[in-house]
């Protein structure tokens, strides 16, 4: 079963509009971890936000905001103000607890998305 | 920010070669991870090392693969018989002891195999 699911493949926005970027996740875990990593064409993945199982407010970074649903399991991702640099493929990711700590993140399959002038 | 560096950023190999690929990692980090990208597709988990010996693979880390750090510092991920589809973007990841903390990627090594 997938642990991730990105359902959005790819993604059109004006700039300076804002854009949802939806996640779901899937664990019986009561303490786990959720992160956005943005790829750009060039490749490396750089990250942009996390939110813990236990944090209570949604995580904000500058422009980027995780809408954080806990009973629905989703952590979409929300771009405000959008820029042409923020063209690239997004992911998320979750770490569960795991016996011995090794907490791995698996990522989704992510969403490509285009910002137009 | 401290980086995470992998060489080369590009590597060809003919199918059936053995390829190693290098990883500088953060120097206080406890956990190393590698994971694969296949062009345009999801990031795959590969391996995780802790403690100076791996902690858990998955399906994909088969017996033509391995992962050592020959230094105590740097690590290696060897194919050593490579196929058509382990041409991929290889990717080595770190963090330090807070699972909660994110995962500082390297640059990524891209491999071909023809």
């Amino acid at each position: 079963a997938q642990k991730i699911t990105q359902t959005q493949p790819g993604m059109f926005v004006q700039e300076k509009e804002a854009v949802t970027l939806d996640c779901t996740y899937d664990t019986s875990d009561q303490s786990y971890g959720l992160f956005w990593y943005k790829q750009p064409s060039s490749g490396e993945m750089i990250f942009l936000i996390y939110q813990g199982s236990y944090d209570e407010q949604n995580a904000t970074e500058g422009r980027y905001s995780l809408n954080f649903q806990k009973a629905r399991k989703s952590a979409n991702l929300v771009i405000s103000a959008s820029q042409l640099g923020d063209s690239a493929m997004y992911f998320c990711a979750m770490r569960e607890g795991r016996a011995g700590g090794s907490y791995i993140p698996t990522f989704g399959s992510g969403t490509s998305l285009i910002v137009h002038p | 920010e401290p980086e995470v560096t992998q060489t080369p950023s590009h590597q060809v190999t003919q199918m059936g070669q053995e390829v190693i690929l290098r990883c500088v990692p953060i120097s206080n980090h406890l956990y190393f991870y590698w994971y694969r990208q296949i062009l345009g597709q999801k990031v795959e988990f590969l391996v995780s090392f802790y403690n100076n010996e791996i902690s858990e693979k998955s399906e994909i880390f088969d017996d033509q693969f391995s992962v050592e750090r020959p230094d105590g510092s740097n690590f290696t991920l060897k194919i050593r018989s490579t196929k058509l589809e382990d041409s991929a973007m290889y990717f080595c990841a770190n963090r330090g002891g807070n699972p909660n903390e994110k995962l500082f990627f390297g640059s990524g090594t891209q491999l071909s195999v023809l």
